[in-house]
């Protein structure tokens, strides 16, 4: 079983949707992350939290230690957004663990 | 900008022969990491450096090697490319050593071995 789940795997939804995709994990961790992939692109990190939550725009991210869980949200969704969405966590050092990833299509 | 920046974008190499990715930062980042991402999966850590130390994932094969002459560049060898080393090869850099810490990505390398 991998230390991240992500989901779902894959999402399609129409422009100006909520989006929710999840994030569970095994191990006490120091940090998650939320990151963005364009295909064919490199990586964009969205958010690093510890506790609680962040906004920035309209992406919204969640954290529950103590269910070890988190939410990363878009408002108003846009075809501009659709990516791969991967979770991430730190485990103490600066290595990070990866989810597999959530692909987002947003239709016009 | 700061930045991290990876060359070249696209590398096509035969099997069997040495082939070198370069990265560099003007970010003055203490870490630099590098990445392997093969279609469709999760990017999986091969080394990093803090500084000029050097740190190998116990699983990266020894056909990489990485070298790392100055803080701005870091540099991935592969010594001997099988097909299987077709990938999307990804460049990071974070500031804090010995603490979660944001990382930031190159646009990658994706390497084609024919």
């Amino acid at each position: 079983k991998n230390e991240v789940e992500q989901s779902p795997q894959n999402l399609t939804a129409q422009e100006g949707e909520f989006i929710t995709i999840n994030c569970s994990y095994s191990v006490g961790i120091s940090a998650l992350h939320w990151l963005q992939q364009h295909p064919g692109g490199g990586i964009v990190s969205l958010f690093m939290l510890s506790s609680g939550k962040k906004k920035h725009g309209r992406l919204i991210a969640t954290i529950n230690i103590q269910e070890k869980h988190s939410s990363l949200h878009i408002t108003a969704s846009h075809p501009r957004d659709s990516a791969v969405y991967i979770c991430a966590i730190n485990q103490g050092a600066q290595k990070l663990v990866f989810g597999q990833g959530t692909r987002l299509t947003i239709n016009p | 900008d700061a930045m991290v920046i990876q060359n070249p974008r696209y590398q096509v190499t035969q099997f069997g022969k040495p082939v070198t990715l370069s990265c560099s930062q003007t970010l003055n980042h203490n870490v630099m990491y590098w990445y392997q991402q093969k279609s469709s999966q999760a990017p999986k850590l091969l080394f990093h450096y803090y500084d000029k130390d050097f740190n190998n994932e116990a699983d990266t094969p020894d056909n990489f090697q990485s070298r790392r002459p100055n803080t701005s560049f870091c540099f991935l060898d592969i010594r001997s490319p099988g097909l299987g080393d077709a990938a999307m090869y990804l460049c990071a850099t974070s500031k804090q050593p010995r603490s979660a810490d944001t990382q930031y990505f190159g646009p990658g390398t994706r390497l084609t071995v024919l």
